[in-house]
């Protein structure tokens, strides 16, 4: 399942499918990038990063890509989990001021 | 320790009361944060605070007060709300104020009446 953030702010998945996640930012300097997952009742926590010196980054399930030149991050969720289940947010930061989150996507996974 | 904490966990406060909010890390980050967030919004930035001193104020009204008493403790007073100030308020915190992962906690639930 694949999500474009701003327009399609909910993502249903079948446990066990690769989920997508998009996010769209604003500013062509900011340098680092964050995705944080957010369950309901909790605070954002973090997944995964990237720098802007780079155009993928890999963790334990989840990648990250980010193209410079359409301003544009993505979250790449390997075999989803019920657990997987939250709210998505990218974060972006531009140098020399902090970061900001963008609108958010719910990703539900169906067991 | 990679642990935020903030109390109380849920606040209900009339619209005349003065009451805190309290964050406290221990993982020697010089950099805290209060963040607004609304229902199914993204957090919004109030303060940022680094080496114990405001460095931002995204034009917060002035009925949200922020205090910084000592590197691992961050405080929010809060004096003459409105409804609309109910939301969920996250403390974080950053080894330094710009391009560093920032770790945030549980948050406080906070209803204005």
């Amino acid at each position: 399942g694949e999500s474009v953030g701003l327009h399609l702010p909910t993502l249903s998945v079948q446990e066990g499918d690769n989920s997508i996640i998009n996010c769209a930012y604003s500013n062509s300097a900011s340098d680092y990038f964050i995705w944080y997952k957010q369950e309901s009742g909790k605070g954002p926590q973090f997944i995964i990063d990237i720098r802007s010196n780079m155009d993928k980054r890999q963790g334990q399930r989840v990648t990250v890509l980010l193209n410079k030149t359409v301003k544009h991050l993505s979250l790449q969720i390997a075999a989803t989990q019920p657990g997987d289940s939250a709210v998505y947010f990218c974060a972006e930061n531009i140098p020399g001021n902090q970061f900001y989150f963008g609108t958010g996507t719910s990703l539900t996974v169906i067991p | 320790d990679t642990e935020v904490t903030q109390t109380p966990k849920h606040l209900v406060m009339g619209m005349t009361n003065k009451k805190s909010l309290k964050c406290e890390q221990h993982m020697g980050h010089r950099a805290m944060y209060w963040y607004k967030q609304k229902a199914k919004k993204p957090p919004e930035l109030m303060f940022v605070y680094s080496y114990e001193k405001l460095s931002i104020n995204e034009s917060v009204p002035s009925r949200f007060s922020p205090e910084c008493p000592n590197s691992s403790l961050l405080n929010l007073h809060l004096h003459a709300l409105q409804p609309e100030d109910s939301a969920l308020y996250l403390c974080a915190s950053s080894q330094a104020s710009s391009s560093y992962e920032q770790y945030f906690g549980p948050g406080t639930r906070l209803t204005v009446t």
